[in-house]
C-alpha cells in the first residue's frame, strides 16, 4: 500500500527546545494529520489540516499542509517532558474511500 | 463519555492457540478499524469494516480474522495460523463523513 515517509525516526532534545518533524507522499492527499500516542496508549489526535498551504496551531503546536500536497509538518516550540511520545503523522488521498496512510513516527526524548 | 473500549488491556497465549480482541464504540461511528503496530513499524491495518456486515482486508490480514454483526462492535480474532502474532493491537473508528481516526487505548498481545 501507500506509504509516507516521516523524519526523523526519532530525537533526543533539551527540554525547552523547539522540534520539527515532517512527512512525505508520493501521493497527493486532500487531508494530513497529526497524532500522538503517550506509551502503552492509543495515538491522539492534534491538528487536523484539510487544505494545501493551511498553518494550524494548537497551544505549543505548529502544523502546516504542504502547498504540493505532498508534505506536511509539524513543530512543538519549548519543548516540556510530557511532549515524550510517539508522533504520527497521516494522509487521505483524494479518493477519500481508502483508508487514511500512517508514518512509521517519530520518537521524541525530552532532556530535562 | 463517549469513546472506544478495547480489552483485554494485557493478554497472554501458548501458541496454537486462537484468542478475540474486543473493541466497543459507543460513537455511533460508521467504521471500524484494526491496526498492528510492532516497534519501528508504525501503524499497519489488519482488517476495516466501514458499514455493519462488511469488511476489507488491509496490508497485513492473512493470520487474523474479524466480524462486524453490529454498528458499534468490531472484534479481532487472531488466529494460530498468525506466525508472529506478539504484539500491539489499535481499534480505531470512523465518523462516515470524516476522515479523523478515535483510537482505542490498545491491547497488548504476548504469545508464550
Amino acid at each position: 500500500g501507500q506509504q509516507l515517509n516521516q523524519s526523523p525516526q526519532s530525537m533526543f532534545i533539551q527540554e525547552g527546545e523547539d522540534v520539527s518533524m515532517n512527512c512525505t507522499s508520493s501521493s497527493i492527499f486532500n487531508t494530513w494529520l497529526w497524532y500522538k500516542q503517550d506509551p502503552g496508549e492509543g495515538p491522539v489526535l492534534l491538528i487536523a489540516l484539510y487544505k494545501a498551504g493551511e498553518l494550524t496551531s494548537n497551544g505549543r503546536l505548529t502544523a502546516q499542509f504542504g502547498i504540493t500536497r505532498k508534505d506536511s509538518f509539524l513543530n512543538i516550540s519549548a519543548s516540556i517532558p510530557s511532549d515524550v511520545g510517539i508522533y504520527f503523522c497521516a494522509g487521505q488521498d483524494d479518493s477519500g474511500n481508502t483508508p487514511l496512510v500512517f508514518g512509521k513516527g517519530t520518537r521524541l526524548s525530552v532532556i530535562a | 463519555d463517549g469513546g472506544i473500549t478495547q480489552s483485554p488491556k494485557y493478554l497472554f497465549r501458548k501458541e496454537g492457540q486462537n484468542v478475540t480482541l474486543s473493541c466497543e464504540q459507543n460513537l455511533n461511528h460508521d467504521a471500524m478499524y484494526w491496526y498492528r503496530q510492532d516497534p519501528g513499524q508504525g501503524l499497519r491495518l489488519i482488517y476495516y469494516s466501514q458499514i455493519v456486515n462488511d469488511f476489507q482486508k488491509g496490508d497485513i490480514a492473512e493470520g487474523y480474522s474479524v466480524s462486524r454483526e453490529k454498528k458499534e462492535s468490531f472484534p479481532l480474532t487472531v488466529t494460530s495460523a498468525q506466525k508472529n502474532p506478539t504484539a500491539f493491537y489499535l481499534c480505531a473508528s470512523r465518523w462516515g463523513g470524516a476522515n479523523v481516526l478515535t483510537f482505542g487505548a490498545g491491547s497488548r498481545l504476548t504469545v508464550l
